[in-house]
């Protein structure tokens, strides 16, 4: 069963804490996101990456970076977390050139800040 | 500026009865488009998709409709469930774009038995 896989549920950090929150896909996808869900915003784009070492902002990448050193990784950093990166955040894979299926989604990490 | 819009936030239908979700956007480029469920604690997940080039797309009790003039689209659900009770997001893309999806911010479909 192809999954993707996020490393914790529930993760609760203190404010100015760097925190890792970890994305593992065994599809051999080559791209992968890392999205944030909030109320009445739904999904927002943090990053993407189509390629090993390659990375691409998305729509809010402030306070966030991400790195991919291995094909089935992605990992998002908070360097210093804030009361407001309180969210559920989500990360999803693809093909390149996708399918008609989209993006496979993780379960989700939900984070607090405090 | 939200390129792509899901103006109710909720909408609750009786059992056996029509489900229609609809979504809204403004970007000419996107030219295919996709919805995802999702229940709490669970990862979206994909429903149906349509491209750009057709207008109508059904899979079972779930079809899209596509209306590129009025940049619209709407999923109808026919007959509703009490398990089709979840948040459904509107996705759409553009080609070129590794397929990078821009979401609405979702509809909470609550389906009474």
């Amino acid at each position: 069963d192809v999954k993707v896989t996020q490393s914790s549920r529930y993760l609760v950090k203190r404010t100015g804490e760097k925190v890792f929150l970890e994305c593992v896909q065994d599809m051999d996808h080559e791209n992968m996101f890392w999205y944030r869900q909030d109320p009445g915003l739904g999904l927002r784009l943090i990053y993407f990456s189509y390629d090993v070492k390659m990375k691409e902002k998305g729509d809010i990448p402030e306070g966030y970076s991400v790195s991919r050193e291995k094909k089935e990784r992605f990992s998002l950093i908070l360097e210093s977390a804030s009361t407001n990166q309180t969210s559920m955040y989500l990360c999803a894979s693809s093909w390149r050139q996708t399918t008609n299926y989209g993006y496979t989604f993780g379960s989700g990490t939900r984070l607090t800040v405090v | 500026d939200q390129q792509v819009k899901q103006n109710s936030p909720s909408l609750s239908v009786q059992e056996g009865r029509i489900s229609i979700l609809n979504c809204d956007y403004t970007n000419s480029m996107f030219d295919y488009f996709l919805w995802y469920k999702k229940y709490p604690a669970e990862g979206p997940t994909f429903l149906i998709s349509i491209s750009s080039i057709k207008d109508k797309n059904e899979d079972g009790r779930f079809t899209v409709f596509l209306n590129k003039s009025a940049k619209h689209l709407s999923l109808h659900i026919v007959p509703s469930q009490p398990g089709d009770s979840a948040v459904y997001f509107c996705a759409a893309s553009r080609s070129g774009s590794a397929r990078q999806l821009t979401f609405g911010s979702g509809t909470q479909l609550t389906v009474l038995p």
